[in-house]
């Protein structure tokens, strides 16, 4: 079984510009988890997202949405990038639910200048 | 106060060592995951546990739901083990992982 995709890997934008990363759970997943690690302050929950429903909200402001597809697929959008949302941005995938195995994908690294 | 406490915050040790890295945590939770992050930003997912002990190959987890601590050893440790541990919790009701800070174990030959 092929793991999480996320792409891109690698991702340069500037202030004020918006940026959408895409993550492709494990086949038969249907949950997709969202993070994003920074230096300072660590691995953080951003969303989760279940039969195309957004079931968990972490503390993030409303620059940072997402969606699930069908599919499972997910994507994650940021509008206004500021400095600090330069980042690790990780999804992960489980069967059901985010109490279960989560497997990790390989992150889009966002460097915002 | 963080949710999730992790200690040691780094760990040096030779190759063959017995390593323990534990996991404090201040909230209730429906499960428990050890993960491990090699540098370039890969995490892979050791373990997830509810209750009592769980063992795969040289790596061991346990938990103490009553105490709200967890332990991650390691037996004989050796180089390809460097890495980073985070201990994370689904927090009971809403089931969003909070994560300790990362313990970072460096292995020498």
């Amino acid at each position: 079984k092929a793991g999480v995709t996320q792409t891109p890997r690698y991702l340069i934008k500037t202030r004020g510009q918006q940026v959408t990363l895409s993550c492709s759970p494990i086949s038969g997943h249907r949950s997709v988890s969202w993070y994003q690690q920074t230096p300072g302050q660590g691995l953080q929950f951003l969303f989760e997202y279940f039969s195309e429903t957004q079931r968990n909200k972490g503390n993030f402001p409303g620059r940072f949405s997402g969606r699930q597809f069908s599919n499972s697929r997910s994507e994650m959008n940021v509008s206004t990038l500021e400095l600090g949302d330069s980042a690790l941005y990780l999804c992960a995938s489980s069967l059901a639910a985010p109490q279960e195995t989560q497997y990790f994908g390989p992150g889009t690294r966002l460097l915002v200048l | 106060k963080n949710e999730v406490e992790q200690s040691p915050q780094n760990l040096t040790a030779q190759e063959g060592e017995f390593i323990t890295i534990n996991c404090s945590y201040s909230v209730g939770i429906s499960a428990l995951h050890w993960l491990q992050q090699h540098p370039g930003g890969g995490i892979v997912s050791l373990f997830m546990l509810s209750s009592g002990k769980k063992k795969h190959g040289r790596l061991i987890a346990t938990i103490n739901i009553q105490e709200k601590h967890s332990s991650l050893h390691i037996t004989a440790s050796h180089p390809r083990d460097s890495a980073v541990y985070i201990c994370a919790v689904n927090n009971f009701g809403n089931e969003k992982l909070t994560f300790g800070t990362g313990t970072r174990l460096t292995i020498i030959p």
